[in-house]
């Protein structure tokens, strides 16, 4: 089946310094991805729809500057979360669907990543 | 306001019954209905999906049911075995191929031998 593959699992990393967390399609092409944000025992929160070749798309209250968005192929997303804070510690979890399937299919994701900031 | 709800945080079923997990929505736009299977610091993994034009969904152990005049659906697990044992998102998208999808918070699901 399907797999969308993200780097790195996991990051620690010190406030004020930039993470980068890549998303990749192995096996299809994804013209839009999707980044997802989950608090502990909370349910998944899109943040943004990614799409290749132009900008991001970002839901309500959460900021482009902080949360840096580049598709720039159709395999690959990249999420950078610039000077970051303890607050910002949380599962990232992406999602591609196959541009080559029907429009009706389920997203596939990527193994999410733990970020902490310390 | 949320579109996609999952009212039962948590559930419980002895090994071999029947798991039933619920999931309500508010958007009369969805048209599209989805299940994921969530284990800790991993993510989602489909299950198995429904469209509005169908009122049922088979797929081995597990059947999801539309009652679209209630904005309900349902997911079926029989028999429930301990490795169903995981957080269970429902998922719903509108017309568009391309639209996010929207997930209810989740019924963590413990299969108990």
């Amino acid at each position: 089946g399907a797999v969308v593959s993200q780097h790195p699992s996991w990051v620690i990393c010190k406030s004020g310094t930039s993470v980068k967390i890549e998303c990749r399609s192995l096996d299809f092409q994804a013209t839009t991805m999707f980044w997802y944000r989950q608090f502990p025992k909370q349910s998944l929160m899109l943040m943004a729809t990614s799409n290749e070749g132009s900008k991001a798309t970002y839901e309500q209250g959460v900021e482009k500057d902080k949360f840096l968005i580049n598709h720039a192929s159709l395999t690959l997303s990249t999420l950078t979360v610039t000077s970051a804070h303890p607050e910002d510690s949380s599962f990232y979890i992406c999602s591609a669907r196959d541009d080559g399937t029907v429009m009706n299919t389920e997203a596939f994701f990527g193994q999410g990543t733990r970020l902490t900031v310390v | 306001d949320q579109q996609v709800k999952q009212n039962s945080p948590s559930l419980s079923v002895q090994e071999g019954r029947i798991s039933i997990l619920n999931c309500d929505y508010t958007n009369s736009m969805f048209d599209y209905f989805l299940w994921y299977k969530k284990y800790p610091a991993e993510g989602p993994t489909f299950l198995i999906s429904i469209s509005s034009i169908k009122d049922k969904n088979e797929d081995g152990r597990f059947t999801v049911f539309l009652n679209k005049s209630a904005k309900h659906l349902s997911l079926h697990i029989v028999p429930s075995q301990p490795g169903d044992s995981a957080v269970y998102f429902c998922a719903a998208r509108g017309v568009s191929g391309n639209t996010p999808l929207v997930f209810g918070k989740g019924t963590r699901l413990s299969v108990i031998a």
